[in-house]
């Protein structure tokens, strides 16, 4: 079956624009989860959406926002764009995120690589 | 491939050789722990799992210990292939289960 595709791949902004990020899970899976990474911070959590809802977020600024449609395709938005905002923006998939968890059927997308001039 | 640039410690091991890969977590209320292998220009991939409840668990050519007094992880690559060549990471689980805390990561990397 297909893996989460995420959309753009690449792609660049300059400071002070917004982007929108897309990310269309594994058919069947409800929750989706979105993280950055960079250089400097590693990995980090920014929010998780299951059936429509925001059940959880990671401590990033307002700029960045989120949600999830009927269909389980989600997107995340930043806004006011900042030079720090360059990562790769990871989306996964899952069933369901909650006990028992399944983190073996967690899969992530290959990235959404965001340079900000 | 892409890389994202990560200033990571790195492991250097011969081919056919047993690789440790080792995390520290914070959390010591974290029950629930998972090691990740990204390779370069892809999304992170579930290697393994393991519960507190456990101290060793064991997968293909895998191995998970975890030593809660100290807070540390270590994964053990028996055999390391050139295809092992990747950044792992250590991940601590919430409690509500929705959110991963990743470590550093380590960058391996297997000389033929």
């Amino acid at each position: 079956k297909a893996g989460v595709t995420q959309t753009p791949r690449y792609l660049i902004k300059t400071r002070g624009q917004q982007v929108t990020l897309s990310c269309s899970p594994i058919s069947g899976h409800r929750s989706v989860s979105w993280y950055q990474q960079t250089p400097g911070q590693g990995l980090q959590f920014l929010f998780e959406y299951f059936s429509e809802t925001q059940r959880n977020k990671g401590n990033f600024p307002g700029r960045f926002s989120g949600r999830q449609f009927s269909n389980s395709r989600s997107e995340m938005n930043v806004s006011t764009l900042e030079l720090g905002d360059s990562a790769l923006y990871l989306c996964a998939s899952s069933l369901e995120m909650r006990e028992p968890l399944m983190f073996g059927e967690l899969f992530f997308g290959e990235g959404s690589r965001l340079t900000v001039l | 491939g892409e890389s994202v640039g990560l200033h990571l410690p790195t492991l250097s091991v011969q081919e056919g050789d047993n690789s440790i890969i080792n995390c520290a977590y914070s959390n010591s209320a974290s029950d629930y722990f998972i090691w990740y292998k990204q390779e370069s220009g892809k999304g992170p991939q579930f290697i393994i799992d393991i519960r507190s409840n456990m101290d060793k668990r064991q997968g293909q050519r895998v191995t998970v210990l975890l030593n809660k007094t100290v807070k540390h992880l270590s994964l053990q690559i028996a055999a390391t292939q050139p295809g092992d060549s990747a950044v792992y990471f250590c991940a601590e689980v919430n409690n509500a289960g929705n959110m991963l805390t990743f470590g550093g990561g380590t960058r391996l990397m297997v000389k033929p």
